[in-house]
């Protein structure tokens, strides 16, 4: 069936560090990609997306290329800052019903 | 401002009690979702609406009711709670199927069964 597999965390960083949280997934067809951001005490807010292979997903500085050749949808910052600190979730969107399903979601911790 | 609201945020309830969480969008969107989030599992679907008069299940559906009378609500039963069911609850709308913007989502209701 579909599902998606983010790397574990937490995960924790210096500001200005570089950042990669790992997204994968299997899907039948052709599935849009997505990253969510939950800030402390909030609900999800849609981060980035991309509808198709080889989409570049971008806003506030993150990042995510659509690879479907490694079914890998990750997510970059060049800088985090400390306001970055959330939990984000990958998920995919198929045809059927419209429904989304997320990974486990990975916690960024950024330290001043 | 234009979204998705959740009643209430946060709640109590002894096992075996009822409630009923409220999901209100303005939005004019087709489609409703109910999610709980645990720890460690991410967020998983329990029921969900294509529109106004229609529900269906998701991948966690037991114990919970939902109705959708009104296009703009989308109401989430526990009709016996248990302690399993404590959880963060999140509603979310989209515009329909492969909607390319996502979803929009509520702030949630914590819930705690005791």
């Amino acid at each position: 069936g579909n599902s998606v597999t983010q790397m574990e965390g937490p995960v924790t960083l210096s500001e200005e560090a570089f950042l990669t949280i790992n997204c994968t997934y299997t899907a039948t067809g052709y599935p849009s990609l997505f990253w969510y951001v939950q800030y402390p005490g909030e609900g999800l807010q849609l981060l980035l997306k991309a509808t198709k292979a080889d989409d570049k997903g971008s806003n506030k500085g993150f990042e995510a290329t659509y690879r479907k050749e490694t079914t890998s949808f990750h997510l970059e910052k060049g800088s985090v800052q400390v306001s970055d600190s959330a939990v984000y979730f990958c998920a995919l969107l198929y045809n059927q019903g419209g429904k989304l399903i997320f990974g486990q979601g990975t916690e960024l911790s950024v330290k001043p | 401002n234009a979204g998705v609201t959740q009643t209430p945020k946060f709640r109590v309830l002894k096992t075996g009690q009822s409630m009923t969480l409220l999901c209100a969008q303005d939005m004019n969107h087709e489609y409703m979702y109910w999610y709980r989030q645990d720890p460690g599992m991410g967020l998983r679907l329990i029921h969900y609406s294509v529109g106004e008069g229609t529900t269906a299940k998701g991948e966690v559906p037991d114990g919970y009711n939902v109705s959708r009378l009104k296009k703009q609500n989308f109401l989430l039963g526990l009709e016996s709670a248990a302690p399993s069911q404590t959880s963060v609850y999140f509603c979310a709308s989209s515009i329909g199927q492969r909607s390319p913007y996502g979803y929009t989502f509520g702030s949630g209701t914590r819930l705690t069964v005791v």
